[in-house]
């Protein structure tokens, strides 16, 4: 019963470094997405995935890169970690059947670049 | 970009009071969405809406589409302790081959005073 999974749960990166953060599901979604929450904010969508192979932008893509080989799999990539960074990362998985939209959050990954 | 302006920013209620809260877009959406979010937790669906003018209701939460599918509201009744966090509306907008992602508003906090 895991559901979406991220890791990890807590980072501390330096400016310049570089990481991925992990996110896999269990529930054989096709749709998986990244969003940023920043305080005031809101969600915003950084880049999202409709199937195996195919990765597109959202709102805020720039500094961050994505791909998808696999359907549980959808890891983010933070090339050169900037402070402008520093928020709480959530990943989300869903099914893409007709109005079937609903969206399932994982417990987000909170990252500090100092 | 499609936003989405979620009111009120926050809410202080006495336990037991009814609260109600709305989003509304210069957009249009295909489906409205209902979150709540814990402290250090993704967030948790609450109520998914697929149908312009559809009420629907779960437990003490009821949610309605817009007729013109660029607004939507959240009530709850007769508020709880648990009830307290941060209630987000989430706007879906489908073109071409699926979702374009979720447009999320910037929240609702609610705060009940015992």
């Amino acid at each position: 019963n895991a559901g979406v999974t991220q890791t990890p749960k807590f980072q501390v990166l330096k400016t310049g470094q570089s990481m991925t953060l992990q996110c896999a599901q269990d529930m054989n979604h096709e749709y998986m997405s990244w969003y940023r929450q920043d305080p005031g904010m809101g969600l915003r969508l950084i880049h999202y995935s409709v199937g195996a192979g195919i990765t597109d932008q959202g709102e805020v893509p720039n500094g961050y890169n994505v791909s998808r080989s696999t359907t549980e799999d959808f890891p983010l990539r933070l090339l050169s970690a900037a402070p402008s960074q520093t928020s709480v990362y959530f990943c989300a998985s869903s099914y893409l059947t007709g109005g079937a939209t609903e969206a399932f959050f994982g417990q987000g990954t909170r990252l500090t670049v100092v | 970009g499609q936003q989405l302006n979620q009111s009120p920013q926050s809410m202080f209620i006495q336990e037991g009071e009814d609260v109600s809260m709305n989003c509304t877009s210069s957009s249009i959406f295909n489906t409205w969405l209902w979150y709540k979010q814990d402290p250090g937790e993704g967030p948790v669906l609450l109520i998914a809406l697929y149908k312009a003018g559809e009420l629907t209701s779960n437990g003490r939460l009821t949610a309605q589409f817009g007729i013109t599918r660029k607004d939507s509201f959240l009530n709850i009744s007769a508020s709880i302790p648990s009830d307290v966090g941060i209630y987000f509306c989430a706007g879906l907008t489908w073109s071409g081959g699926g979702a374009d992602g979720l447009t999320f508003g910037k929240g609702t906090h609610l705060i009940i005073q015992p």
